[in-house]
């Protein structure tokens, strides 16, 4: 069954940090970019990160950059988002996304579950 | 970045009605556009790509079209489950913005 699972969300204060995880099965996981995107009330939905499939290069969205960290372990079929510095903007579901490249652009083609991060005192 | 405005916010349509959602991109993006569906309580879904390219598995009352900055989702006629919200979605530049969402109700 091909699918993504996230795993680590919950309440953590501020100035924490956090680490979610994601499971993928059902498909080639090296040969695949993954992403994190998120969604809150207020900001609607955040494209965060990305990850190439074998050389894992990276790149960040503004938001993020230099809070958070994107890894994977292509052996273990797992997606991580280190989460650092963590603010109540940062307050979302957090989604493990597959990206597919096309012709002239790419999509998110694969989401998982969601994994609910809440960042209060 | 990219700004992607969709439109209308909210509508409201009955079973087997035509609908149609604009969405509008602030620099043109040639067709690298994406629409989800995201059903309440789920993740979103991608129904379509490179504009007007429909998804594997989705049903064809789905359509999409435009290039540019200009770009329309179609749902031919209304099921039940399609009452939920849309979202368009660039892929031309990151940080691959997504629209505000368009929430489809039943009247």
């Amino acid at each position: 069954q091909v699918q993504l699972v996230e795993s680590g969300g919950g309440l953590v204060q501020p100035g924490g940090s956090l680490r979610l995880s994601c499971a993928a099965s059902g498909f080639v996981f090296s040969d695949h970019y993954m992403s994190w995107v998120r969604q809150s009330p207020e900001k609607g939905l955040e494209w965060l990160a990305y990850i190439t499939g074998r050389d894992s290069s990276v790149y960040y969205s503004n938001s993020v950059k230099g809070r958070f960290t994107i890894s994977r372990d292509n052996g273990e079929n797992s997606l991580y988002l280190q989460m650092n510095s963590l603010t109540a903007d940062d307050t979302a579901i957090y989604y493990c996304v597959r990206r597919i490249y096309y012709h002239s652009g790419s999509n998110f083609d694969l989401w998982g579950q969601g994994a609910l991060v809440t960042v209060s005192s | 970045d990219i700004r992607m405005t969709q439109s209308p916010s909210s509508l409201s349509a009955s079973v087997g009605d035509r609908v149609t959602i604009t969405c509008r991109a602030s620099q043109s993006i040639s067709n690298s556009l994406n629409w989800y569906r995201q059903k309440p309580g789920k993740a979103p879904e991608l129904l379509i790509y490179a504009a007007s390219i429909l998804q594997s598995g989705v049903p064809s009352r789905f359509s999409g079209s435009g290039s540019g900055t200009d770009f329309t989702l179609t749902i031919s006629s209304l099921q039940p489950e399609d009452f939920s919200t849309y979202y368009c979605q660039e892929s031309y530049f990151a940080p691959y913005t997504f629209g505000q969402g368009t929430k489809l109700e039943s009247k």
